[in-house]
């Protein structure tokens, strides 16, 4: 089982859609969660962290389940320029400065 | 965040040469990292550079084929030596300490072999 998965899409959504993308870990331990943002050729970028006790940044909100051991990012009103690919990463040491990625879920969105 | 330049950004060259890429950060960083990423991939780390001492590779990368150097806390290079055209991907350093409260990426090397 690989340390951190994802489905990797293509997600195809019209514009104004919500959609939803979860990523599980494996190491119970970790305690730091990020989604990222990778747009085509480009380096990615972090879009936000991902608290014990969830967070949302206009129309983003990302959650986290110990118990199930996965994070979620929800986004609302989907917008042509959401299109990219988004990665989650979850700390991989105790002192929070490794990552370990998952291999990201590619959003599309149609006009 | 940290501004990070990476050089080159891009680079065409013969199989059997090498290539170094230089990361510089406008700030000094406790941790700067090295990862590749192959078309439709996601990130694969090579190792993590430290200051002073040799590098920390991962499980499938050995030193030989991928010398790193991290003179102070605000540059390091990788070279990628001998190359065959499997090497071409993209090559991204990463930075993260105090301060910083994750990761934060240069804007890669993209390379290609011939």
């Amino acid at each position: 089982r690989k340390e951190v998965e994802q489905d990797p899409g293509p997600f195809n959504v019209p514009e104004g859609a919500t959609v939803a993308f979860n990523c599980t870990y494996s190491n119970s331990a970790s305690q730091s969660f990020f989604w990222y943002r990778q747009d085509c050729r480009k380096e990615p970028k972090l879009l936000m962290s991902v608290y014990s006790s969830g967070n949302e940044d206009g129309r983003f909100t990302a959650q986290l389940n110990r118990a199930s051991q996965y994070i979620s990012l929800l986004i609302r009103d989907s917008k042509l320029s959401d299109s990219a690919t988004y990665l989650c990463a979850v700390n991989s040491d105790n002192a929070g400065n490794m990552l370990t990625f998952g291999g990201g879920t590619r959003l599309m969105v149609k006009p | 965040s940290a501004v990070i330049s990476q050089k080159p950004s891009r680079d065409i060259c013969q199989r059997g040469t090498s290539l170094t890429i230089q990361c510089q950060v406008d700030s000094q960083v406790t941790m700067m990292f090295w990862y590749r990423q192959q078309p439709g991939q996601s990130l694969t780390l090579i190792a993590t550079a430290n200051q002073g001492s040799e590098a920390t590779y991962e499980s499938g990368f050995v030193i030989d084929k991928f010398p790193i150097s991290r003179p102070n806390l605000t540059f390091s290079t990788l070279t990628v030596s001998n190359m065959s055209p499997e090497d071409s991907s993209i090559y991204l350093c990463s930075v993260t300490g105090v301060g910083l409260d994750t990761q934060y990426f240069g804007p890669g090397t993209r390379l290609t072999v011939l």
